[in-house]
């Protein structure tokens, strides 16, 4: 049972607009979210974190929103570059347990130039 | 930052034979690290949570004896998939969580895409 979907597997968006991708969650234990990067055939690169006593992080063009009561996430780049162009995963856990991660399926975002 | 290592980057066999998978974490010492699996276009799942020193810990449906876990050091773990077989096919990528820090940040090594002809 996949506890968070990404339910946009790809995204188009022109260089120096708002890229927006979506995460959903279904585990109101999961307390602490992240966002990763990955190229293909490369393993994924953390890009932000949110933990859930926040509802917004950010970091240079990166900004995660978090709404709880949705167990709804979103990443905005803003502004795009091609150079974004890439998979981006998000993932769920319940923090400090050392448990695993557990991932959305991707979203593949390609910044037009 | 933590940088996560994997060999080989890539590896083709036969069917039949076994493959060894190694994760290493070059500039920490984790004492948890982690086997993931990549289907295409899919998410990534964990199969197995290796802590050092001790037995593995294997996620519902994924075959111990298949694919064998060993994390002798704070460095090192390894991944050995037994009589690979085509349907083992795929993209394993490890990532390692270290003894201090951010205990809730996991680092990803490269990955190792495995092909069984």
């Amino acid at each position: 049972d996949q506890q968070v979907k990404q339910n946009s597997p790809s995204l188009s968006v022109q260089e120096g607009r708002i890229s927006i991708l979506n995460c959903d969650y279904t585990n109101s234990m999961f307390d602490y979210f992240l966002w990763y990067k990955k190229y293909p055939a490369e393993g994924p690169t953390f890009l932000i974190s949110i933990s859930s006593i926040k509802d917004k992080n950010e970091d240079g063009r990166f900004t995660v929103f978090l709404n709880k009561s949705a167990k709804h996430l979103s990443l905005h780049i803003v502004p795009s570059q091609p150079g974004d162009s890439a998979v981006y995963f998000c993932a769920a856990s319940i923090a400090n347990t050392g448990n695993q991660f557990y991932f959305g399926t991707g979203t593949s975002l390609t910044v037009i130039p | 930052g933590a940088v996560v290592s994997q060999h080989p980057s890539r590896v083709i066999c036969k069917s039949g034979t076994s493959v060894k998978i190694e994760c290493r974490s070059l500039d920490f010492q984790a004492t948890t690290m982690f086997w993931y699996r990549q289907f295409p276009k899919k998410s990534l799942m964990l199969m197995a949570t290796s802590n050092e020193g001790s037995k593995a810990t294997y996620e519902q449906g994924v075959e111990k004896d298949k694919f064998l876990i060993n994390h002798a050091s704070l460095t090192l773990s390894t991944l050995t998939v037994t009589s690979a077989h085509p349907e083992d096919s795929s993209f394993y990528i490890c990532s390692a969580r270290g003894t201090s820090g951010n205990y809730n940040e996991q680092f990803f090594g490269p990955g190792t895409r495995l092909t069984v002809l």
